[in-house]
C-alpha cells in the first residue's frame, strides 16, 4: 500500500513571501518516484518535477526548490518570492511500483498568493 | 507544449444521454493511459487503466458499464459516460507515460469538465 499526505489544506501568503508545501509519503517499496503537479483554476495538471528514490539531491528550478528527505519520507516544495500566478492547487504524488504506473495523489494544497 | 491532449474541455449534456471524452497522445505512442476523476476541491481518483488492444482495468467501485473505456489505437483512448446523471458531473482527466518505456514522466491532458443537467 502507498499513501501521500499533504497536511496543509490551504495556505495564503502575501506576494513575495516564501512558502513551503509539505508532502509526506508512505511506501514499502525501495524503488519509487515522487511527483509534484500544479493545478491552476483552469483544471489542467502541470508537471513540475519527478524524483526517484535513489536521488536525494535537492533540486532548484528558478523560484522552485524541492527538498527530498528519505529519512523522514518527505518531499517538500518551496516557492521563493511568491507571485500571484503561483496561486493554484498543488498535488504531491507517488508511484512505488513503476511497472504498475498508478499514481497515488495527496489531497492537495490550495495556495493563494495575496497581492 | 502539451504532450497529452483531451477533448472536449467542457461539455454539457442532458440526463440519460451519453458523452464521449477523447484522450490523445501527441507525437508518441501510449500503450497505457489512465483516467482520473476529480470532484470539486478534492483529489484525483484513478478510475481505470486503459490498455491498447485489450480491456480496461477498472478500480474498485467504478462501474464498468457506465464508464466505457476504449483504447483502439496507440494514440487514442476514449471514455464514454453512458446514461449520464447529474452525479456524474465532474472533472475527468487522462494521463500517459512519456516515453512509454523506461524511466519516464507522467503527463496529463487538459481535463474535461462534464456537467449533466
Amino acid at each position: 500500500a502507498q499513501k501521500v499526505t499533504q497536511a496543509q489544506t490551504e495556505i495564503s501568503v502575501v506576494e513575495k513571501e516564501d512558502v513551503t508545501l509539505d508532502c509526506v509519503y508512505e511506501t514499502r517499496d525501495t524503488t519509487y518516484y515522487l511527483f509534484w503537479y500544479k493545478q491552476p483554476p483552469s483544471g489542467e495538471l502541470v508537471f513540475l518535477i519527478r524524483r526517484n528514490s535513489f536521488d536525494e539531491q535537492n533540486e532548484i528550478s528558478g523560484r522552485y526548490s524541492w527538498n527530498f528527505q528519505k529519512s523522514t519520507s518527505s518531499f517538500n516544495f518551496t516557492i521563493t518570492a511568491s507571485q500571484v500566478v503561483d496561486s493554484a492547487v498543488y498535488f504531491c504524488a507517488l508511484i512505488s511500483n513503476f511497472g504498475n504506473e498508478k499514481l497515488t495523489f495527496g489531497t492537495g494544497t490550495r495556495l493563494t498568493i495575496i497581492p | 507544449g502539451a504532450v497529452v491532449s483531451q477533448h472536449p474541455s467542457r461539455v454539457i449534456c442532458k440526463s440519460g444521454t451519453s458523452v464521449k471524452i477523447e484522450c490523445r497522445s501527441l507525437d508518441f505512442q501510449a500503450t497505457t493511459m489512465f483516467w482520473y476523476r476529480q470532484f470539486p476541491k478534492q483529489s484525483l481518483m484513478l478510475m481505470a487503466t486503459s490498455n491498447e488492444g485489450s480491456k480496461a482495468t477498472y478500480e474498485q467501485g467504478v462501474e464498468k458499464d457506465k464508464f466505457l473505456i476504449n483504447h483502439a489505437s496507440l494514440t487514442l483512448s476514449t471514455l464514454t459516460v453512458t446514461s449520464a446523471h447529474p452525479e456524474d458531473s465532474s472533472f475527468y482527466i487522462c494521463s500517459a507515460r512519456v516515453p512509454p518505456t523506461g524511466p519516464s514522466t507522467i503527463y496529463f491532458g487538459e481535463g474535461s469538465w462534464l456537467t449533466v443537467v
